[in-house]
């Protein structure tokens, strides 16, 4: 069965602290793995990863993968409070539909 | 990406009733796809909706309890049957987006809480 296992599920950081979020994976005939943020109700996209060891980056947001290990993490440097999100990770399944991980709720405090 | 509607934003129902979610979207697209999102939840996928071909639900969702129409390529709609207080969830639809990928643009979503 495809899942998608998020750690930590919360974290609580200061601002100006660097995180990292990890999602492992286990899915047959794996394609992509992506990431969102959700903030109230609809997620949006962040990254979209398909080749190991390839970093993708946006502004302080960068993530990379690891499909000899089966996982990505998720780095934000210089957090702010604005990041305060939940950051789900989901793999593409077998029929094309996403599965998602629990998420990681990530506090930013002032 | 797509620009995607859905209507209502909320809304706040008796058990036994149905409501009927709406999902437009800026651009033709040949998938769009369905979630739900219980209190403290991931997604769940509930069912991914074709024009011109009945939709097709995971394991677990049924057509009776979420009959889905998709009408044309801009367009699609769920319906919550027959509510229960279980049922209260976010409701989110979905798109491809443009090209060869699989990246999902999701809708701002549908408040639903059930008493």
């Amino acid at each position: 069965e495809d899942k998608v296992v998020q750690s930590p599920l919360s974290l609580v950081v200061h601002e100006g602290d660097t995180v990292t979020l990890n999602c492992s994976y286990e899915v047959t005939n794996f394609r992509s793995l992506l990431w969102y943020k959700q903030e109230k109700k609809a997620p949006t996209f962040l990254f979209m990863l398909t080749s190991s060891g390839i970093e993708k980056k946006s502004g302080r947001l960068s993530s990379i993968l690891d499909k000899k290990e089966l996982f990505s993490i998720l780095n934000i440097t210089a957090t702010q409070t604005g990041d305060s999100a939940v950051y789900l990770c989901a793999v593409v399944g077998s029929q094309g539909n996403l599965i998602f991980g629990k998420g990681t709720k990530l506090s930013v405090k002032p | 990406s797509a620009v995607i509607s859905q209507k209502p934003s909320r809304d706040i129902c008796q058990r036994g009733t149905s409501l009927t979610i709406q999902c437009q979207v800026d651009s033709q697209v040949t998938m769009m796809f369905w979630y739900r999102q219980q209190p403290g939840q991931s997604l769940t996928l509930i069912a991914t909706a074709n024009q011109g071909s009945e939709a097709t639900y995971e394991s677990g969702f049924v057509i009776d309890k979420f009959p889905i129409s998709r009408p044309n390529l801009t367009f699609s709609t769920l319906t919550v049957s027959n509510m229960s207080p279980e049922d209260s969830s976010i409701y989110l639809c979905s798109v491809l987006g443009q090209g060869i990928t699989d990246t999902q643009y999701f809708g701002p979503g549908t408040r639903l809480t059930v008493l």
